[in-house]
């Protein structure tokens, strides 16, 4: 119940295409989703973050889609570029708790120029 | 306003050594917590601590870890008697409140390499 399971593990895409990583969860004490990006040999940084109340928020290229009933939320990243190749992390914000995060496995993208 | 701050970036230790990593959250940051990453895994959680205050230790190995979050100065989570399974990427992470809102910025980690 306290997992965050991510797919794909690992994706290429060709520039100017659109990426789609996706995220389900089992736990509906989660109340905060967000995406984190993370280069090699950098800690993670923030990407954009949704909570369940809605159904999508998009900053930029970044598009979050979150479907509360099916309980998995997607990044889409639009218009993918050579500097978007890194690593993503989706995660969750645990309210039954200390509102730790609980992150998915990661999904390593290249985007090919 | 500089970001999470984390010292060292690299520590390289033998076993049966002690690691000291260092954490200073952001400027008005009360609120840091602690993640291990494995190589080519996501970030578990480890220690949730406030000033003075450890909060949840849930994620932390029961031996040999601890954490700190002292008044003055920076968190620190220390290794006793390192083994190379501890060899790992180390984040920590602060936010200005905790709850609901604790949107949390990550410093740069420490990568413990473990001899």
């Amino acid at each position: 119940q306290q997992q965050v399971k991510q797919s794909p593990q690992s994706l290429i895409v060709q520039k100017g295409g659109i990426s789609i990583i996706n995220c389900a969860y089992e736990n509906t004490a989660f109340d905060y989703f967000p995406w984190y990006q993370q280069f090699p040999g950098k800690g993670p940084a923030l990407l954009i973050a949704i909570r369940p109340d809605v159904s999508e928020k998009k900053e930029g290229r970044f598009t979050i889609s979150f479907n509360k009933s099916a309980k998995q939320f997607s990044l889409h990243i639009m218009d993918s570029q050579p500097g978007d190749s890194a690593t993503y992390f989706c995660a969750a914000n645990d309210r039954s708790g200390t509102y730790k995060y609980i992150f998915g496995t990661g999904t390593r993208l290249k985007v090919l120029a | 306003n500089a970001g999470v701050m984390q010292n060292p970036r690299h520590l390289v230790r033998r076993r049966g050594q002690e690691a000291r990593l260092r954490c200073s959250p952001m400027k008005g940051h009360s609120h840091v917590y602690w993640y291990r990453q494995l190589p080519e895994e996501g970030l578990k959680f480890m220690v949730y601590l406030q000033k003075e205050n450890i909060i949840d230790e849930s994620g932390m190995p029961k031996e040999r870890f601890s954490a700190e979050f002292p008044k003055e100065g920076p968190s620190i989570l220390r290794i006793q008697q390192v083994v190379r399974g501890d060899s790992a990427a180390y984040f920590c992470a602060s936010s200005p409140v905790g709850g609901a809102n604790n949107e949390q910025f990550f410093g740069p980690g420490t990568r413990l390499t473990v001899l």
